[in-house]
């Protein structure tokens, strides 16, 4: 069964580091690309990036390029999403998701990390 | 970028009902491989995304059959062929024919009257 365990929520202040994760199992973690996705409270989804685990390969949204970082680590099948400074408006529900064929996208989802930023 | 355009942007549906919810793309899904890469995502209160539907009309596993998708070029859609009360929550188009630029729309949220 695939299964994407996400860690636990997380509250930080602006301008604070944080790297949440994505514990995959269930399948073979460098045949298939993770992604993250963000939800802004009551909005809707927006894809952030992803990666393929072989070999690093990383694609992000130029909407969050340079604000995140996104990494992997093969031997633990499992994936990374990084912030070195965080803002308010960082406060959201961030989901990963499994990419098993990647024109056709997200199949399997984490239960989500939600991140509050406030002072 | 591709935009995806849902409509309506709130669905209140009678229980027992159809409901239909359309996604308008601002460029051609046709990936030059002859497929279109159009998925409907649910997502429950609370919950996280579930795919329903991938690649314009094709089920994923588990899914009722009261789920269909349709369409193609520019112009799909999601029925629901009668509508239950585990079927409130938002729904979502998906595009990733112009992968790795993946665009949703913007969501549509279905309640019961």
């Amino acid at each position: 069964e695939v299964q994407l365990v996400q860690s636990g929520a997380e509250v930080k202040k602006p301008g604070e580091s944080l790297k949440i994760s994505c514990q995959t199992s269930g399948y073979t973690f460098t045949n298939c690309w993770i992604g993250w996705v963000r939800q802004l409270p009551g909005k809707g989804l927006e894809w952030m990036g992803i990666i393929y685990p072989s070999d690093s390969e990383i694609r992000y949204n130029p909407s969050f390029q340079g604000q995140v970082t996104i990494s992997a680590d093969k031997s633990i099948s499992t994936a990374y999403l990084q912030w070195h400074s965080l803002k308010v408006s960082d406060t959201a529900m961030y989901f990963c998701a499994r990419i098993a064929a990647r024109l056709v996208g997200f199949d399997y989802w984490g239960q989500g990390t939600l991140v509050t930023v406030s002072s | 970028d591709v935009v995806l355009t849902q409509s309506p942007l709130s669905l209140p549906v009678t229980l027992g009902q159809p409901a239909s919810i359309s996604c308008r793309s601002s460029q051609s899904l046709v990936h030059s491989d002859g497929n279109t890469y159009l998925n409907w995502f649910q997502q429950r209160p609370g919950q996280s995304p579930r795919r329903l539907i991938y690649k314009v009309s094709k089920r994923d596993s588990g899914v009722p059959e009261r789920f269909s998708g349709s369409g193609s070029g520019t112009d799909f859609t999601l029925k629901i062929s009668s509508v239950e009360a585990e079927d409130v929550g938002v729904y979502y188009c998906m595009q990733g024919t112009h992968w790795p630029l993946y665009t949703f729309g913007q969501g549509t949220k279905l309640e019961i009257k």
